[in-house]
């Protein structure tokens, strides 16, 4: 699976866009991007998952670049709730064999009043 | 609501103690994940299974083995229990077409 890297950290003000930016250079022609994050305390949630059309759910949408080398994933209105760790991960899809689910670090969203 | 239930949120084991972490799914997906996560290191796989009985190494094996014998169940073995196993243990259920994990709320084990 490609590797990816995203910021440690990010502020973002309550009521905001927050824009979380993630680099997948060596992502292949059929590898997905997800998205979890993780509250603390608690397990990683599924966000959201693409391959290369934006995808827009109930929580985020996710815009990925037309060459596929990074995507960013976009809370409209963050609240407080949304404080969290969120990981991007890129990942082959089923039918090229099981594929391991991978984390990194992350980067740690942090919302403000 | 999809349920993924770990046997126990805090646990404590002494050193040298044969754990058992359980983890049980209500949603018949077939794969089956177990983590840890530490502070600074984020979640590192142990081991997953995408069918009953088989099981593959993640990325951090040693000192662990896992047990699969019904499709709803996962277990996650410390054979001699060491300090350097305490942590946050997450399993994690997902169906074949990997479309979304779903994650139990973890086991913090603490091994003294």
């Amino acid at each position: 699976d490609a590797k990816t890297t995203q910021p440690p950290s990010m502020d973002c003000a309550e009521g905001r866009a927050a824009n979380l930016p993630c680099n997948h250079s060596t992502i292949s022609g059929n590898e997905y991007v997800y998205w979890y994050r993780q509250i603390h305390s608690q397990g990683p949630q599924y966000i959201i998952h693409g391959l290369k059309n934006n995808e827009t759910n109930e929580m985020a949408s996710l815009i990925i670049t037309e060459d596929r080398k990074s995507s960013t994933l976009i809370l409209p209105h963050a609240t407080l709730r949304d404080t969290a760790v969120y990981y991007c991960i890129v990942r082959s899809p089923m039918n090229t064999g099981f594929q391991k689910l991978v984390f990194g670090t992350g980067t740690r969203l942090l919302v403000s009043p | 609501d999809v349920k993924v239930t770990q046997s126990s949120r805090y646990l404590v084991k002494r050193t040298g103690e044969k754990v058992f972490l359980e983890c049980v799914q209500d949603m018949d997906h077939e794969n089956m994940f177990w983590y840890r996560q530490d502070p600074g290191l984020g979640l590192r796989l142990i081991y997953f299974s995408y069918d009953v009985k088989m099981k593959e190494k993640g990325d951090i094996p040693e000192g662990y083995s896992v047990s699969r014998e019904k499709k709803e169940r996962f277990s996650l073995i410390l054979e001699s229990a060491s300090t350097n196993q305490t942590s946050m243990y997450l399993c994690a259920i997902e169906n074949a077409l990997n479309t979304e994990a779903f994650f139990g709320q973890g086991t913090r084990l603490t091994v003294v």
